[in-house]
């Protein structure tokens, strides 16, 4: 398995400011996601982070409100911009052991745009 | 298209009882199958998965799941429920080498004591 950190673990924000995300992983890793978990709802994909290379994005997502960064194999951050009361949610990052294909998720940032 | 389909967005158990959470899929390809487990502000922990060979799989914490290809079926059980059982349970599909989940909508499981 792999342990991954995220940081904030929550945050309160105000509309119309930005929100850096961290997620760290304690081995080098091939593939990252973001996910985003809306008030009881299940996850939907936002973005695959790609080590040194613009992030592919999911229908309904795009870089200008959601850039993501991914400088190297065990890390990423996903900023969450120009923030409205909807983007209120738990954001995720994941991490994928290609050869077991397996799934491991951070512990996720939970996120109040007041 | 791939998707996930849970039945029932809450299931209560006794405790000791068996638990039985349902997911069906539909893909056009053989599937990649897992079930994660969401404790209250915790992220996702998995529990099983099933990729290929045997269809009856297990996993953490006594559960198991069996793939029924003819069925579409991916239904986790557990014979016996225990109150730290009681979470939110996903099913997911793989999206074959692109290694993206697409999630059910989740199933919350109470265990009465």
């Amino acid at each position: 398995s792999a342990v991954i950190s995220q940081k904030p673990s929550r945050d309160i924000c105000q509309r119309g400011t930005s929100l850096t995300i961290q997620c760290q992983v304690d081995s080098q890793v091939t593939m990252m996601f973001w996910y985003r978990q809306q008030p009881g709802q299940s996850l939907t994909l936002i973005a695959t982070a790609n080590q040194g290379s613009e992030a592919t994005y999911e229908s309904g997502f795009v870089i200008d409100k959601f850039p993501i960064s991914r400088p190297n194999l065990t890390f990423s951050t996903l900023t969450v911009s120009n923030m409205s009361p909807e983007d209120s949610s738990i954001y995720l990052c994941s991490v994928v052991l290609a050869d077991a294909y397996e799934q491991y998720f951070g512990p996720g940032t939970r996120l109040t745009v007041t | 298209a791939q998707s996930v389909t849970q039945l029932g967005s809450h299931v209560s158990v006794s405790e000791g009882a068996l638990v039985l959470l349902r997911c069906n899929y539909s893909s056009s390809v053989p599937p990649y199958l897992f079930w994660y487990v969401q404790y209250p502000n915790q992220g996702l922990q998995l529990l099983l998965k099933y990729t290929t060979g045997a269809t009856l799989v297990k996993g953490i914490n006594g559960f198991e799941a069996e793939f029924k290809k003819s069925e579409t079926s991916f239904h986790l059980t557990k014979p016996s429920a225990h109150m730290s059982d009681a979470a939110e349970y996903f099913c997911a599909v793989g999206m074959d080498s692109s290694y993206k989940l697409i999630f059910g909508s989740g199933t919350r499981l109470l265990v009465r004591p």
